[in-house]
């Protein structure tokens, strides 16, 4: 149980296009879904906690009309990274949690910006 | 600001012999803390938790230890096997469900 996936697995594109990654909790009803960075050999850094049907939380430093994040479904939530730029590549990944504090984390998505 | 961070950023453990890692925490606040293993390219994967009302938690060859008066946290693997060779992050949270990671453990088991 608590399965938690991600769309892609990665991705390469070019400086200027944006970028949709899917977060899909497989096998409970997420409340909450938490988006996350991780730089190389670095911790993992939250961007952004959504609850389904209102709009994301953003921690400080993380701008939100570039990192686009929906979270449509008790089960689904996608992050747009508009307009991305080689700065922007990094390992994102979402997790997951429902009706207690534990989150589960997605496999994560490497997005390189050439 | 407070964080949570951990006091060395590697171990090296004799196959079958136990680990132990460390982890330090400055927010008084935090009353849930958890245990993440990342293997490279993969998401974090839960491993266990404890809330600040325990101070000691076993699971599967894991036992995970909250000492809240010098706010410290560890986590003991037993028999380390190949498998268990991973980047280890503690997590703290406080009520509002956002975990604050620290900077991270990397284990490597030598055969």
């Amino acid at each position: 149980g608590a399965v938690v996936s991600q769309h892609p697995s990665w991705v390469i594109c070019k400086s200027g296009t944006s970028v949709k990654i899917e977060c899909r909790s497989l096998d409970f009803q997420a409340t909450t879904m938490f988006w996350y960075r991780q730089f190389p050999k670095q911790s993992l850094m939250l961007m952004a906690t959504s609850n389904e049907g209102s709009k994301a939380t953003y921690e400080q430093g993380v701008e939100k009309d570039k990192f686009l994040i929906n979270h449509a479904s008790l089960t689904l939530s996608t992050l747009t990274v508009t307009s991305a730029h080689p700065e922007d590549s990094s390992f994102y990944i979402c997790s997951a949690a429902g009706q207690g504090d534990t989150q589960y984390f997605g496999p994560g998505t490497r997005l390189t910006v050439l | 600001g407070e964080s949570v961070g951990l006091h060395l950023p590697t171990l090296s453990v004799q196959e079958g012999d136990n680990s132990i890692i460390n982890c330090a925490y400055s927010n008084s606040a935090s009353d849930y803390f958890i245990w993440y293993k990342q293997e490279s390219g993969k998401g974090p994967q839960f491993i266990i938790d404890i809330r600040s009302n325990m101070d000691k938690r076993q699971g599967q060859r894991v036992t995970v230890l909250l000492n809240k008066t010098v706010k410290h946290l560890s986590l003991q693997i037993a028999a380390t096997q190949p498998g268990d060779s991973a980047v280890y992050f503690c997590a703290e949270s406080s009520n509002d469900y956002k975990l604050s990671f620290g900077a991270g453990t990397t284990v490597t088991v030598r055969a």
